[in-house]
């Protein structure tokens, strides 16, 4: 089955700074990879996704990028503001199916 | 706007006692999950289903089960609850047909004693 790594599982950065969470993955037919926000006591809520047919999509301060060949993806968010504290997750979409595999989150502090 | 609500926000159960947790979409979509989640461990899926009576395991189906009668809802069952069960269970949905955004629901805590 698929496999979804993520790093780092703490960020933290000044407020203002750019932050970037990594993920691999291990299905070579995975074929979409949301990222998911969730913020403490709420309910994960879709920010961002891209589709295997394509390299880096973006939107307003956060894009994601893929590269298929390394099984690796990214999200990068800039102009990182207070409300951004929260944490993250990486998902893949298996193959042939259309469950989530999601890594294990990163917990984004942002220092005022 | 998409709309998915689960039964209870807190639910407490006994060791063994049979427990349903429910989860109702309401925007026709094809596509339901069942996920739970633990610290540290990320979101796993349990099960899921394209379509009514028709269920998938996921990742993690033992100890679980499933039923989906009406297109709308979506029901996870523990047969026989136990303490390892205890956790943060999310339902989701998607439109399905080649949309493969998921929606969650607000998430029901059980803990079983």
């Amino acid at each position: 089955g698929e496999n979804v790594e993520q790093h780092p599982s703490t960020l933290s950065v000044q407020e203002g700074d750019s932050a970037v969470i990594k993920c691999t993955y291990s299905d070579s037919a995975s074929n979409y990879f949301p990222w998911y926000k969730q913020e403490l006591g709420k309910r994960p809520q879709l920010i961002i996704d891209i589709r295997s047919n394509v390299g880096e999509k973006k939107d307003q301060r956060i894009a994601v990028t893929l590269n298929k060949t390394a099984k690796h993806f990214s999200l990068h968010i800039t102009e990182t503001q207070p409300e951004d504290s929260a944490v993250y997750f990486c998902a893949a979409r298996r193959g042939g199916a259309d469950g989530l595999t999601f890594g294990k989150g990163t917990h984004l502090i942002i220092q005022p | 706007d998409v709309k998915v609500t689960q039964s209870s926000r807190y639910l407490v159960k006994r060791t063994g006692e049979k427990v349903f947790l429910e989860c109702v979409q309401d925007m026709d979509h094809e596509n339901m999950f069942w996920y739970r989640q633990d610290p540290g461990l990320g979101l796993r899926l349990i099960y899921f289903s394209y379509d009514v009576k028709m269920k998938e395991k996921g990742d993690i189906p033992e100890g679980y089960s499933v039923s989906r009668e009406k297109k709308e809802r979506f029901s996870l069952i523990l047969e026989s609850a136990s303490t390892n069960q205890t956790s943060m269970y999310l339902c989701a949905s998607s439109l399905g047909g080649g949309t493969y955004e998921q929606y969650f629901g607000p998430g029901t805590r059980l803990t079983v004693t």
